[in-house]
């Protein structure tokens, strides 16, 4: 099974649609991040959150928003989708305690949205 | 500005070494890693460096020189399999990542 799941994992929408991604978690790790990559861009940060009542803003926030359900679930919503969201989502884990005490983020397959 | 740069595409052939670089503007530098992602797939781990020097994993090995902000993923024995992008990102409190070096390994 799966560490880092993402639901759903393909989406086609429209314009001006609400759009929930999902993605959970059975790492037990507290640290879970939302990216999104577009091609020659990399991966971009949009939110982030450290434990289940902290969530932090990323590098492109605007025209998203997170929810932190619970340890193991993290989604990110879009509020009205506009076709230069047009990308690949990731969802990241990490645990600062873990290997090594790096903090490296292990990432979900990841959802490719697309607007039209 | 805050800035990671690395090719954009590398050529190499199967059983010879490749050298791919990174460099790295930071105002505040906590760890470097490589992760290797294949086309339509998540990046997965490789390595981390956060003190200068030579880190080596199997085939794969990366240095790091936070003076000259500037690493590099070397990969010897190169396989068909290695043929994926990869991707240098820099810990600064968060995690910003390079666009990506993609590699063809040609036989």
């Amino acid at each position: 099974d799966a560490d880092v799941t993402q639901t759903p994992r393909n989406r086609i929408t429209k314009t001006g649609k609400r759009i929930m991604l999902e993605c959970s978690q059975t790492k037990g790790h507290d640290r879970m991040y939302w990216y999104r990559q577009d091609p020659g861009l990399g991966l971009r940060l949009i939110y982030y959150s450290f434990d289940v009542k902290d969530i932090n803003k990323g590098e492109i926030s605007d025209g998203y928003s997170v929810s932190r359900q619970a340890q193991a679930k993290f989604s990110l919503s879009l509020e009205s989708a506009i076709p230069n969201q047009t990308a690949l989502y990731f969802c990241a884990t990490s645990d600062p305690r873990g290997f090594l005490s790096t903090d490296t983020q292990y990432f979900g397959p990841g959802t490719r949205l697309t607007v039209l | 500005g805050q800035n990671i740069d690395q090719p954009t595409e590398m050529t190499a052939t199967e059983g010879a070494i490749v050298q791919i670089n990174c460099t790295y503007q930071t105002s505040g530098f906590n760890g470097l890693f490589w992760y290797q992602q294949h086309a339509g797939e998540a990046p997965t781990f490789l390595s981390y460096n956060v003190l200068d020097g030579l880190e080596e994993k199997g085939r794969f090995s990366s240095f790091l020189s936070r003076s000259k902000g500037y690493s590099y993923l070397l990969l010897k024995e190169l396989q068909m399999k290695d043929s994926a992008s990869y991707l240098c990102a820099v810990r600064d409190g968060g995690m910003r990542f390079g666009a990506g070096t993609r590699l063809t390994v040609k036989p």
